[in-house]
């Protein structure tokens, strides 16, 4: 079936540093992945999403890039600041309005 | 736009009671919802697809039986947990796309529940 590998599990930073969270997915007929940020307690918040014909996209200090031959996606986050520290999810899916598939989760830590 | 509430935020049970969640959009139609169930330090995992005026669709190794999904109305989506056991105890979190029109999807405010 359907699988979203993630990586790394946990990742710690210094105050601005750049971030970087990857994922694979398997189902080759995924066409749109957003990425998530997660606060204890808090519904996920779509922080930024990529859709199949486009390999690259970013917004302020948050990019994603999207390599649909390898199946593969990442989030980079640079100049980190402490109000970044959160859990963030990817997740793929395969249209308008279709199910989604996410990823194991990455707790992320900006120190000051 | 496109606001998704649920009610109750929390809920506390006895073992062997049953427990109703309501999904509902406020301010757009959703013909299809989506239910999803987190572990602490666990991710989002898709338990069931609600299909308004259809049977909903249920992921492997999901016990209908035990999670029952009733798409009411083009707003409405109520998963009913039988049964309650400890092991239930979670956070439940509804989702719905913007019809077939957009990629994004928006996300109820999730369900604590707790089965004491």
């Amino acid at each position: 079936g359907e699988n979203v590998e993630q990586h790394p599990s946990t990742l710690s930073v210094q105050e601005g540093d750049s971030a970087v969270i990857k994922c694979t997915y398997s189902d080759s007929a995924s066409n749109y992945f957003p990425w998530y940020k997660q606060e204890l307690g808090k519904r996920p918040q779509l922080i930024i999403d990529i859709r199949s014909n486009v390999g690259e996209k970013k917004d302020q200090r948050i990019a994603v890039t999207l390599n649909k031959t390898a199946k593969h996606f990442s989030l980079h986050i640079t100049e980190t600041q402490p109000e970044d520290s959160a859990v963030y999810f990817c997740a793929a899916s395969t249209g308008r309005g279709g199910k989604l598939i996410f990823g194991q989760g990455t707790e992320l830590s900006v120190k000051p | 736009g496109a606001v998704v509430s649920q009610h109750p935020s929390w809920v506390i049970c006895k073992s062997g009671t049953s427990v109703k969640i309501e999904c509902r959009s406020l301010d757009f139609q959703a013909t299809t919802m989506f239910w999803y169930r987190q572990f602490p330090k666990q991710s989002l995992m898709l338990m069931a697809t609600s299909n308004e005026g259809s049977k909903a669709t249920y992921e492997q190794g999901v016990e209908k039986d035990k999670f029952l999904i009733n798409h009411a109305s083009l707003t409405l989506s109520t998963l009913t947990v039988t049964s309650a056991h400890p092991e239930d105890s979670s956070f439940y979190i509804c989702s719905a796309p913007w019809g077939r029109v957009r990629y994004e999807q928006f996300f109820g405010p999730g369900t604590r529940l707790t089965v004491l």
